[in-house]
């Protein structure tokens, strides 16, 4: 099993729209979870931390459900720009430097 | 944004060229990182510097080979690379802090090309 699953997609939406991306990992004593978004052929750039109680940056909101091991991505209003690929990230328990990357989920939102 | 920079952005090279990738981050933080980046792949981590010792080294064949002068510059100095080697590296720095593992910030990537 991989230690942070997400599916690829491609996830391609209006604009406008309401899009869920889930990611699972797995490993239970993770401690530090991230959204990152990475544009083509550009570098991954912190979209959002992810907190126990979930948190919300606009149109976006994340959550963390450690019973089952997963964390969300919310995006409401697609717009445009928010055309990317979605990175999971999580802490790795190895080491206080290691983070785990997904293989992300590809998002097009079109007009 | 330049909080960390990577030079050059874009490399071709032989597979009997030595070459050196440089990153400078200018956000006093005190860990930097190595990554690659291949097609259709996760991020893996190289190497991982912190105050200026190497404390993560993953399996990385000896082709690649890191040095770290000071807190704020990174180098990567290839040699006799092969062609599965091209992918994009990233570099990336952090400042972590007792027990939590901080968000790391990347530079541009330089895309490299072995022929």
């Amino acid at each position: 099993r991989k230690e942070v699953e997400q599916d690829p997609g491609p996830f391609n939406v209006p604009e406008g729209a309401t899009v869920a991306f889930n990611c699972t990992y797995s490993n239970s004593a993770s401690q530090s979870f991230f959204w990152y978004r990475q544009d083509c052929r550009k570098e991954p750039k912190l979209l959002m931390s992810v907190y126990s109680s979930g948190n919300e940056d606009g149109r976006f909101t994340a959550q963390l459900n450690r019973a089952s091991q997963y964390i969300s991505l919310l995006i409401r209003d697609s717009k445009l720009s928010d055309s990317a690929t979605y990175l999971c990230v999580v802490n790795s328990q190895d080491s206080s430097y290691k983070l785990i990357f997904g293989s992300g989920t590809r998002l097009l939102v079109r007009p | 944004e330049t909080g960390v920079t990577q030079t050059p952005r874009h490399l071709v090279m032989g597979m009997t060229n030595k070459k050196s990738l440089k990153c400078e981050q200018h956000l006093g933080h005190n860990a930097m990182y190595w990554y690659k980046q291949s097609a259709k792949k996760p991020l893996e981590l190289m190497f991982v510097y912190s105050l200026e010792e190497r404390v993560e080294n993953n399996s990385v064949p000896s082709r690649f080979s890191p040095e770290c002068p000071n807190s704020s510059h990174l180098f990567l100095h290839l040699h006799t690379l092969q062609p599965e080697d091209s992918a994009l590296y990233l570099c990336a720095s952090s400042h972590p802090t007792s027990g939590r593992t901080d968000t790391q910030y990347f530079g541009p990537g330089t895309r490299l090309t072995v022929l």
